[in-house]
């Protein structure tokens, strides 16, 4: 079984702050990694992908990927309001499936 | 980013009516599609895998003669809920996967049906 874990949440950061996400996976074979930011009643969107060990920015946004950990986050730095949301982690074995995780709902307090 | 377009957004069906919803990758291939539902406050829920030029693979639990999976072209994928009734009410979301390139996951809009 596939399996790909996130926490909940939900997390609570001040606005400004760092907020830290984490997404561990089960298959060692897994080869790409995903993170979607879904507001609520909306579809998810895509911010960040990542296919090799270390670390990949994009403006606010960091991902890491430690495969030897089986594992894979995101920061979001100088966090915002605007960055509420449900945060998905996908892990792709094949490209041709891809699983989810359930979400971490993060809060930016103003 | 690659545009996933879905459509309708919104629809509301009498119950035993039949609703049919369209995916469509406006600017790249995708011969793999994917279909979820999501109820309030849960996370997706894959549906079935659509692939183009054959027949869909269903999670288990979906009954694929009720919810109709057609992929008639690398661009376009479609939903059918059939004979509807109120506990099919939900929000329908569509993903299409980019052939080329690293293969990245784009998701359309959504559709929210509500059957009365």
């Amino acid at each position: 079984q596939k399996e790909v874990e996130q926490n909940s949440g939900p997390l609570s950061v001040p606005e400004g702050a760092i907020a830290s996400l984490n997404c561990t996976y089960s298959d060692r074979g897994s080869q790409s990694f995903f993170w979607y930011r879904q507001y609520s009643g909306k579809s998810p969107e895509l911010i960040m992908s990542i296919y090799s060990n270390g670390d990949k920015e994009d403006g606010r946004f960091t991902a890491q990927l430690n495969k030897a950990s089986q594992y894979v986050s995101l920061l979001i730095r100088d966090s915002q309001p605007s960055d509420s949301a449900t945060y998905l982690c996908a892990v792709s074995f094949t490209g041709n499936q891809f699983y989810f995780g359930t979400g971490t709902s993060l809060t930016v307090i103003p | 980013g690659a545009v996933v377009s879905q459509h309708p957004s919104r629809v509301i069906c009498k119950s035993g009516t039949s609703v049919k919803i369209e995916c469509r990758s406006l600017d790249f291939q995708a011969t793999t599609m994917f279909w979820y539902r999501q109820f309030p406050k849960q996370s997706l829920m894959l549906m079935a895998t659509s692939n183009e030029g054959s027949k869909a693979t269903y999670e288990q639990g979906v009954e694929k003669d009720k919810f109709l999976i057609n992929h008639a072209s690398l661009t376009l994928s479609t939903l059918t809920v059939t004979s509807a009734h109120p506990e099919d009410s939900s929000f329908y979301i569509c993903s299409a996967r980019q052939d080329r390139g690293n293969g990245e996951l784009f998701f359309g809009e959504g559709s929210r049906l509500t059957v009365l």
